[in-house]
Order: C-alpha cells, then sequence, then structure tokens
C-alpha cells in the first residue's frame, strides 16, 4: 500500500535547473527505490539503493538510502526536456512488496 | 536486461466478459510477480503477489475471484479479469523481482483494459 510521503507533488522547473525530490516513511525498508513514469507506459528503473547511507549516480541522477531506512532523496541535475515524466518514490521491505509515493510531476519548461 | 512484456497492450471488451493479461519476464527467471492496478494521475497500487508453483496473495479489499492469478512458470502469470465490469476499467501493470539483481523489481510496459 501507499504509505510513503512523496515531495513535492510537482514542480515546474527550467531547463538546465537541478531538480530535487524526496520522500520519507514512518517505517524502516531494506530497499529505496525510484521509478520515472511516462503517459501510457510503466515504471521504468532509475535508481536502487540497497544499503543505509548508500549515494548511488546514474548520469545526471543522484539518489540517497537516508541512514535512519526511512527517507530518500532524488536529484536531478541540469535537467533536459526529456526529464518531463512521473517519479515514484518505493520501499521494498523483507517480503518483497514495494510500498510507492504518491509521485512527483515534472514539467519543464525550454 | 531485466525485461518485463505484458500482453496485451491494450484491450476493449464488453461487460461480463473475461480478459486475461500476460506478464513475462524475458531475460530472467522471476519466482515471485506483482501485479498492480493504476487510476489516472494516481501512484500503483499493488492487487497482489503472484508465486511460482502456489496460490497466489492477494491484498486487502481485491476480490481472488474477480482477479484470477496464475503463475505456471518461471517467467510467465498471468491475470485474468473476470465477468469484466466498466468500473474494472484501469491501466494494469505487473512487475516481476529479479533474485539475481538483488531483489530489484522491473515493470512491465502496462496493460490498459477499457469495459463498455
Amino acid at each position: 500500500g501507499q504509505q510513503l510521503n512523496q515531495s513535492p507533488q510537482s514542480m515546474f522547473i527550467q531547463e538546465g535547473e537541478d531538480v530535487s525530490m524526496n520522500c520519507t516513511s514512518s517505517s524502516i525498508f531494506n530497499t529505496w527505490l525510484w521509478y520515472k513514469q511516462d503517459p501510457g507506459e510503466g515504471p521504468v528503473l532509475l535508481i536502487a539503493l540497497y544499503k543505509a547511507g548508500e549515494l548511488t549516480s546514474n548520469g545526471r541522477l543522484t539518489a540517497q538510502f537516508g541512514i535512519t531506512r526511512k527517507d530518500s532523496f532524488l536529484n536531478i541535475s541540469a535537467s533536459i526536456p526529456s526529464d518531463v515524466g512521473i517519479y515514484f518514490c518505493a520501499g521494498q521491505r523483507g517480503d518483497y512488496k514495494l510500498s510507492f509515493g504518491a509521485g512527483t510531476t515534472v514539467t519543464v519548461r525550454a | 536486461g531485466a525485461v518485463v512484456s505484458q500482453h496485451p497492450s491494450w484491450v476493449i471488451c464488453k461487460s461480463g466478459t473475461s480478459v486475461k493479461i500476460e506478464c513475462r519476464s524475458l531475460d530472467f527467471q522471476a519466482t515471485t510477480m506483482f501485479w498492480y492496478r493504476q487510476f489516472p494521475k494516481q501512484s500503483l497500487m499493488l492487487m497482489a503477489t503472484s508465486n511460482e508453483g502456489s496460490k497466489a496473495t492477494y491484498e486487502q479489499g481485491v476480490e481472488k475471484d474477480k482477479f484470477l492469478i496464475n503463475h505456471a512458470s518461471l517467467t510467465l502469470s498471468t491475470l485474468t479479469v473476470t465477468s469484466a465490469h466498466p468500473e474494472d476499467s484501469s491501466f494494469y501493470i505487473c512487475s516481476a523481482r529479479d533474485r539475481l539483481a538483488r531483489e530489484t523489481q522491473y515493470f512491465g510496459p502496462g496493460t490498459r483494459l477499457l469495459v463498455l
């Protein structure tokens, strides 16, 4: 079920700007995942974090697994038009089920 | 690697008919797959966990007789929406757990169901 608090809900950004979004939870998770979903498509995995404190990059994306295991953030540097979409955080429990945030809708102004 | 496919990508059916959706892991074996439902502008809602060789487990409030799940092999799970009604219209997405990739879940492209 949806147990994660994801913010912001939406953002309009200028091309070239950096973007930050985060997720918090009252529960501890073993794994934090960040997905991007385009309209009419399934979520695509961007970054997976497996260890508390882990900081991982994937191109212009950087994400961190919070020390308390209850939070994570995602940064996008130098945004481009194709960064438009909905970004979801997800926490994975020991039973492998995912809890999702409500999503952050990113719109880039060219 | 880690590709999950779904078929069909969209389907329109008449009320009262049954619809089967397939989820396949193309390049890895998945002992566990998950089925989600997503309404417009909302997040993904977990419906059920599909376990290879055993019965699926359903989330609270999901009717198991309405949404039949069969996980017949390590690469295929099917979701059958029985006696579909307009309120079953939704975007259905599956995911597959890759044990060899630290249990990471990869999602299919989704199936759009419209019940008339």
